[in-house]
């Protein structure tokens, strides 16, 4: 069972609000990532980080910005919430330098635009 | 374009039967290929990792199997449980992917029937 840990777990919000979303682990890990999963589809790397502030853009495209203070801390904000920010969004870390060390995946937070 | 396809994209049998779902994939050079599982609401759980060299891989009633010639891979789930629902998705790390970055499938989605 990964150490991985994502807040809120679902999140209801009004256009134009500002929100973070959290992940934290405990595993040590350096590599931290978000992936943004709509239903249906493959997940999509928005942001990862190396380490302590670093922190690159994914592949798709994002309105929203994270940072890496602390090693066990990742959050994701979004400014202003657009419905089209509907999705799932799930945190993963990983340890270790090789491409088969595992990615461990955080429950995720279902996050509702209205 | 590094794509990964899998099939079929849902899948219904009754408990206690056998099932086998597919991933061809594109990606290159090739690093390793892992099997997910991912509950409803939740993230992600790596089944299996295979490299290169490695043709089969099990975990209980689950066995990954590969063929890095035709870029095929299967997923065979034995005597299927309720709790085998779920959606399996085929993730593929390429051979400079050293920081963790994947390519996913959309996943096939599974329902065990009592």
């Amino acid at each position: 069972e990964a150490d991985i840990y994502q807040t809120p777990r679902y999140l209801v919000i009004g256009t134009g609000k500002k929100i973070t979303l959290e992940c934290s682990q405990t595993m040590g890990h350096d590599k931290m990532y978000w992936y943004q999963q709509d239903p249906g589809m493959e997940l999509h790397l928005i942001h990862y980080s190396y380490g302590v502030n670093s922190t690159e853009k994914g592949d798709l495209s994002s309105e929203s910005t994270v940072s890496r203070i602390r090693t066990e801390h990742f959050p994701l904000t979004l400014e202003s919430a657009r419905p089209s920010h509907t999705s799932q969004y799930l945190c993963a870390s990983k340890g270790g330098r090789t491409s088969t060390d595992t990615q461990y995946f955080g429950p995720g937070t279902r996050l509702t635009v209205l | 374009k590094n794509q990964v396809e899998q099939s079929p994209q849902s899948l219904i049998i009754l408990e206690g039967k056998n099932c086998t779902l597919q991933c061809n994939y594109t990606v290159s050079p090739f690093s390793n290929l892992r099997w997910y599982k991912q509950d409803t609401g939740r993230g992600p759980v790596s089944l299996t990792i295979m490299t290169f060299s490695e043709n089969t891989k099990s975990n209980g009633r689950y066995t990954a199997t590969l063929d890095a010639d035709t870029k095929q891979s299967s997923l065979h789930i034995t005597a299927s449980q309720l709790s085998d629902s779920a959606s399996y998705i085929c993730v593929v790390s390429d051979r400079g992917s050293t920081l963790g970055r994947l390519y996913f499938g959309r996943g096939t989605q599974l329902t065990v029937w009592p």
